[in-house]
């Protein structure tokens, strides 16, 4: 089946920090992958994406490369900000039509 | 393009009652779905309707939800007789994803429900 696991939160940093949130999948055939974020009273918004294995997405300073082998898409991002706090959701595509799966999320807060 | 709306933004309900949310979809998508989302939780997919066709329901849904795209543009979920495990923020987002390509998921900002 498919499904997507989410490192637990939260997750708190401080500013300039490095950050890494993990994230594996399964799914039967070719997914594609996402991490969306949910800032504080907003809805979801699409962070990046990767389509296709070895693919790296990418997006104000985020990234995260989509790896098969180890069927993956950690988001990094080199030195997080106050205003990155917020959840973060990895979510994946199946491809066979119908939804997108989406793991836990992950509180992250970053202090001054 | 506004983006996808939906209304009303809250809803408080005594159990027993029937409430119903609206979406509004970006204008050019064909894709539409409902998720429920509770506190800590990631999205839970309810349905999708590829136009005005309801091509997918959760087989965790209730029969008291039911969900109608008349016409392909906006959508309403309808809760019949709500129960308290009903709170949760009802979530609405559409794409224009075919039937090859990839089309990302445009949320709104989601419609919660309390029920009393």
């Amino acid at each position: 089946g498919n499904s997507v696991t989410q490192m637990e939160g939260p997750v708190t940093l401080s500013e300039e920090a490095f950050l890494t949130i993990n994230c594996t999948y399964t799914a039967t055939g070719y997914p594609s992958l996402f991490w969306y974020v949910q800032y504080p009273g907003e809805g979801l918004q699409l962070l990046l994406k990767a389509t296709k294995a070895d693919d790296k997405g990418s997006n104000k300073g985020f990234e995260a490369t989509y790896r098969k082998e180890t069927t993956s898409f950690h988001l990094e991002k080199g030195s997080v900000q106050v205003s990155d706090s917020a959840v973060y959701f990895c979510a994946l595509d199946p491809n066979t039509g119908n939804q997108f799966y989406f793991g836990t999320g992950t509180s992250l807060t970053v202090i001054p | 393009d506004t983006g996808v709306s939906q209304d009303p933004r809250h809803k408080i309900t005594k159990r027993g009652q029937n409430v119903t949310f609206r979406c509004d979809p970006i204008s050019e998508h064909n894709r539409l779905y409902w998720y429920r989302q509770t506190l800590g939780q990631g999205p839970e997919f309810l349905t999708y309707f590829q136009n005005e066709a309801q091509l997918e329901k959760s087989r965790l849904l209730s029969d008291r939800f039911s969900a109608e795209r008349p016409k392909g543009s906006f959508s309403t979920l309808e809760i019949q007789r709500t129960e308290q495990g009903d709170s949760a923020m009802y979530l609405c987002a559409s794409s224009t994803r075919g039937t090859s390509n990839t089309g990302e998921l445009f949320f709104g900002e989601g419609s919660r429900l309390t029920v009393l």
